[in-house]
């Protein structure tokens, strides 16, 4: 069965600098796709970056971008220039190419600091 | 924010009462899923469905239960609420086609007591 790990239940950053949330998962797959959820405190779930395990080229979304070693199963997400509102539960998430189940890690609380 | 919708946001009930959490999205997606989340926990697929009149269960074992009658309407039951029912539950709808991104709604918190 797939696993996701994140390692890292709390992290703090100062506003402006750069943070990086740390991610393994576990898989027997060579197709499926990878993903960083964003949830704030009593707010929607959203979807801040999405890697599908073809693709050579790490995904960016503007200040957010990940580092994706499919040799390691590793999977981080960094965030550059933080900003108070990147403050959430961060969630990796794994998906088979050919499964309908998002299976998810335990989140990692970030703390923005002005 | 997508446009997925959950009521009520918070709910709190006795012990073998009967529930219904609504979930309604207005994106025309024919995937829906219900996860469950405890306080600082990961989340749990329970129930999922393809389109109209199908429904799948998901990893975890739920005693809950869920119809698709409409495309935009996915709602889950319990029929005899307990304690250990007390969860935040979390709908979500994909397109069938396309890049597999799952919309949330923002949730209904559950405490049975």
């Amino acid at each position: 069965a797939q696993t996701v790990t994140q390692s890292q239940p709390e992290m703090s950053v100062q506003e402006a600098e750069t943070v990086t949330l740390s991610c393994t998962y576990d898989t027997s797959e060579s197709d499926y796709y990878l993903f960083w959820y964003k949830q704030p405190p009593s707010r929607q779930m959203i979807l801040v970056i999405r890697q599908e395990a073809y693709k050579q080229q790490n995904a960016t979304e503007n200040r957010f971008s990940v580092n994706f070693q499919k040799a390691a199963k590793s999977f981080s997400l960094k965030i550059s220039d933080s900003q108070l509102g990147d403050a959430a539960m961060y969630f990796c998430a794994y998906r088979s190419a050919g499964s309908e189940k998002l299976v998810f890690g335990k989140g990692t609380k970030l703390t923005v600091n002005p | 924010e997508a446009d997925i919708y959950q009521t009520p946001r918070y709910l709190v009930i006795g012990t073998g009462k009967k529930i219904t959490l609504e979930c309604s999205q207005t994106m025309g997606h024919d995937k829906m899923y219900w996860y469950q989340q405890d306080p600082g926990m990961e989340l749990h697929l329970i129930h999922y469905s393809y389109g109209v009149n199908s429904t799948e269960k998901g990893d975890l074992s739920s005693e809950s239960t869920v119809s698709r009658i409409r495309t935009e309407h996915f709602p889950l039951t319990l029929e005899s609420a307990r304690p250990s029912h007390t969860s935040q539950y979390l709908c979500a709808s994909s397109e069938r086609l396309g890049s597999y991104e799952q919309y949330f709604g923002p949730g209904t918190r559950l405490t049975v007591t």
